[in-house]
């Protein structure tokens, strides 16, 4: 079975550009979950969504940053305008039922300049 | 509310060594507990699990039993390999807290030795 599927799973941008990150996650699984992983703040989750829905959003950083789950097999995170302290590796995940262990991708390293 | 503490590192050990990383929770309720490992440059994946007081979840060679009297859940594994070298987290989901999430601890990055 195929896993969370992330892409793109590198990005380098310039500072004010928009970035989308996209998400695939494992089939037949009903909650979504976005991280941000850096070295100085470790792994945050930013918001997580149950049969499409966002159900938290308080961690998501600030305006720039928003989320969609349109249907079942897909999400995206867009930053917009991209600012050099959004550089991070950002995870999807997925897992079966509410609080059960999570599936993670292979995120998508992402690089402002 | 709920929490995760495990120990920092970096742990530094010897091939064949044996390894145990401390990992201690706060939970109003009875959580799930989970290790996660991060090998280097890929996402976290789930080691082992245990959904109840005594339970002993192994995996790989490592072993965590879920220790309800002290609020423990410590990772063990009796000879590891370089191979065994990543980033281990401990985590815990309680949905009687009536949240989804899974809460992480800060992460033990460990470097065994040849």
């Amino acid at each position: 079975d195929a896993g969370v599927i992330q892409s793109p799973r590198h990005e380098v941008t310039e500072m004010g550009q928009e970035v989308t990150l996209r998400c695939k996650p494992i089939s037949g699984h009903n909650s979504l979950f976005w991280y941000r992983q850096t070295m100085m703040r470790g792994l945050e989750l930013l918001i997580y969504f149950n049969n499409n829905v966002p159900i938290d959003d308080s961690g998501m950083p600030e305006d720039r940053f928003s989320a969609k789950m349109p249907n079942a097999s897909f999400s995206t995170l867009k930053i917009q305008p991209s600012e050099p302290r959004d550089s991070a590796v950002y995870f999807c995940a997925s897992s079966r039922d509410r609080a059960k262990e999570q599936y993670f991708g292979p995120g998508t390293r992402l690089t402002v300049t | 509310g709920n929490s995760v503490t495990q120990m920092e590192g970096p742990v530094t050990l010897s091939e064949e060594a044996f390894l145990t990383i401390n990992c201690t929770y706060t939970a109003t309720g009875y959580p799930s507990l989970f290790w996660y490992v991060q090998y280097p440059g890929e996402g976290l994946q789930l080691l082992l699990k245990a959904t109840k007081a005594d339970d002993k979840g192994s995996n790989k060679g490592f072993e965590a039993t879920y220790r309800k009297e002290t609020t423990s859940f410590h990772l063990e594994k009796g000879s590891v390999q370089v191979s065994d070298s990543a980033v281990y987290f401990c985590a815990l989901s309680d949905l009687r807290e009536g949240d989804d999430k899974i809460i992480f601890g800060k992460g033990t990055r460990l470097h065994i030795l040849p």
